[in-house]
């Protein structure tokens, strides 16, 4: 079955012990993506990968880390969680856009709930 | 870059009822728009994309929206609501040849029996 996998789904940790969650896919997709879910704030984007070794960037990266070293991992790392990284996670997966096409639809892991104390 | 709008965080609609969540978007580029749908405790799954084909789009579900470029909107119908329909919804855009998506910040539909 074509997915995304997360891990943990969820998650309750103190201020400054480093996590990572996990984000697998299995569908050879290029692209893939991090996302925050706020309420009242909708979905912002942390990071995101184009290919192996190409990250960039979202609109919310402060206190985030990421690598892409094979196509089908994407973890985040939070070297030293605050409460304000208190959150539910996405990882997102997609084939790479190109020309004209735009952003392609996007595959969504089922979310990792992360509370930091 | 590009945003869109969603306005009214929470939309109650009586079974039967149709269903309409409005999205506005920004985009300095030709757009290509999405809506997703999130159920409880779940992540976020297509509805329906837009993709300069035909303006007016057909989805999932029984829901469908149309694009209009002169009112920059991409509003989200459904013809007769279901209690399944209870979810929350995101608009989002991309630009031309750009694979980020920037999303809204949804609407939580509420489905009154």
């Amino acid at each position: 079955e074509a997915q995304v996998t997360q891990n943990p789904r969820y998650l309750i940790t103190v201020t400054g012990k480093k996590l990572t969650v996990t984000c697998s896919q299995n569908m050879n997709h290029e692209y893939m993506s991090w996302y925050r879910q706020d309420p009242g704030l909708g979905l912002r984007q942390i990071y995101y990968s184009m290919n192996v070794e190409v990250t960039d960037k979202g609109d919310v990266p402060e206190g985030y880390k990421v690598s892409r070293k094979e196509k089908r991992n994407f973890p985040l790392i939070l070297e030293s969680p605050s409460p304000n990284q208190t959150s539910l996670y996405f990882c997102a997966s997609s084939l790479r856009g190109t020309g004209s096409s735009g952003a392609n639809v996007l595959t969504f892991g089922a979310g990792s709930r992360l509370t930091v104390l | 870059a590009q945003s869109v709008t969603q306005l009214g965080s929470h939309v109650s609609v009586s079974e039967g009822a149709l269903v309409l969540l409005r999205c506005n978007y920004s985009s300095s580029v030709p757009p290509y728009l999405f809506w997703y749908v999130q159920y409880p405790n779940q992540g976020l799954q297509l509805l329906l994309k837009y993709t300069s084909a035909a303006t007016l789009v057909k989805g999932i579900n029984g829901f469908e929206a149309e694009f209009k470029k002169s009112e920059t909107s991409f509003h989200l119908t459904k013809p007769s609501a279901h209690m399944s329909d209870a979810a929350e919804y995101f608009c989002a855009v991309s630009g031309y040849g750009n694979n980020r998506l920037a999303f809204g910040k949804g609407n939580q539909v509420v489905v009154i029996p």
